[in-house]
C-alpha cells in the first residue's frame, strides 16, 4: 500500500518554512525520507525506526508518529539548494514510496 | 568512484527489441534492487536481489527478467518492448534487505518509439 504524501507541490521564497506530509493507512515500522533534484537519483536524507522519534539533518528534520501512522519533514529556512522532489517510503519487507511532493524554492 | 553505476545512461529504441541495462556497486552490500520512475515521478519497486537470491518480484511483466550474477551485479533483460516501458529505471543496492538505506544509480532512461 502507497504511503500518501501531501502537498503535491510546494512553492516556496528563500528562508521560508515548509511542512511535507506522510501517512499510511497500515501500520508503520519505520519510515525513510529521500530527496531527488531534477535529472538525478533519490538521495537519502533520514530514516525514523521508531514512533514519536525525531530526526534533524541541517535544517531539514522528520517526525514519526506511529499511532497516527505518519511522518512529517520539516524543511525551515529554505535555501535554493532545497528544490527538489521529496519522497517517504515505508517498509513491509521493501520500500514503498509516496507519490512525491514537488518543492521548489525560488530567490 | 561510484558507488552504484548503471549502463547504459540513454536507450532509445523501437518497439518490439530487447533492451539491457546493466548495474554494479561496490559498496560490499548483500541486497540490490530494480525501481522504475515513471514521467509521473512514481517510484515503484520492480524487482530485489538479497545475495543473488530473488527476494520481491513486483508484479511486473514477463517480457522483464532480472539476473544477478553475484551480489556486486544486478542486470535487468527487457524483451519485446513496448511504448508504456518508457520511464527511468534506477537501480539501488542496500546492506541487506532490512530497514536499509538504499543507495541509488543515477538511472537508465529508456525511451521507446
Amino acid at each position: 500500500q502507497q504511503p500518501v504524501q501531501s502537498p503535491q507541490a510546494v512553492i516556496l521564497r528563500e528562508g521560508e518554512d515548509a511542512v511535507i506530509n506522510c501517512s499510511s493507512s497500515k501500520a508503520l515500522y519505520s519510515v525513510h525520507w529521500y530527496r531527488q533534484k531534477h535529472g538525478e537519483a533519490p538521495v537519502f536524507l533520514m530514516i525514523l525506526l521508531k514512533g514519536g522519534e525525531q530526526k534533524g539533518h541541517d535544517k531539514i528534520s522528520a517526525s514519526f508518529n506511529e499511532k497516527k501512522q505518519q511522518s512529517s519533514l520539516y524543511l525551515t529556512a529554505s535555501q535554493l539548494s532545497y528544490s527538489g522532489t521529496y519522497f517517504c517510503g515505508t517498509e513491509a519487507g521493501k520500500l514503498i514510496f509516496g507519490q512525491g511532493t514537488e518543492l521548489s524554492v525560488k530567490p | 568512484d561510484t558507488a552504484v553505476s548503471q549502463t547504459p545512461k540513454y536507450l532509445v529504441t523501437q518497439m518490439g527489441n530487447d533492451k539491457s541495462i546493466k548495474c554494479e556497486q561496490n559498496l560490499g552490500h548483500d541486497t540490490m534492487y530494480w525501481y522504475k520512475q515513471d514521467s509521473k515521478k512514481f517510484l515503484k519497486i520492480m524487482f530485489s536481489y538479497n545475495n543473488k537470491e530473488l527476494i520481491i518480484n513486483e508484479t511486473v511483466p514477463n517480457r522483464f527478467s532480472p539476473k544477478s550474477p553475484d551480489k556486486a551485479h544486478l542486470n535487468l533483460h527487457i524483451n519485446s518492448l513496448e511504448l508504456g516501458d518508457s520511464a527511468v529505471y534506477f537501480c539501488a543496492s542496500s546492506r541487506n534487505s532490512g530497514a536499509n538505506v538504499l543507495t541509488f544509480g543515477a538511472g537508465s532512461r529508456l525511451t521507446v518509439l
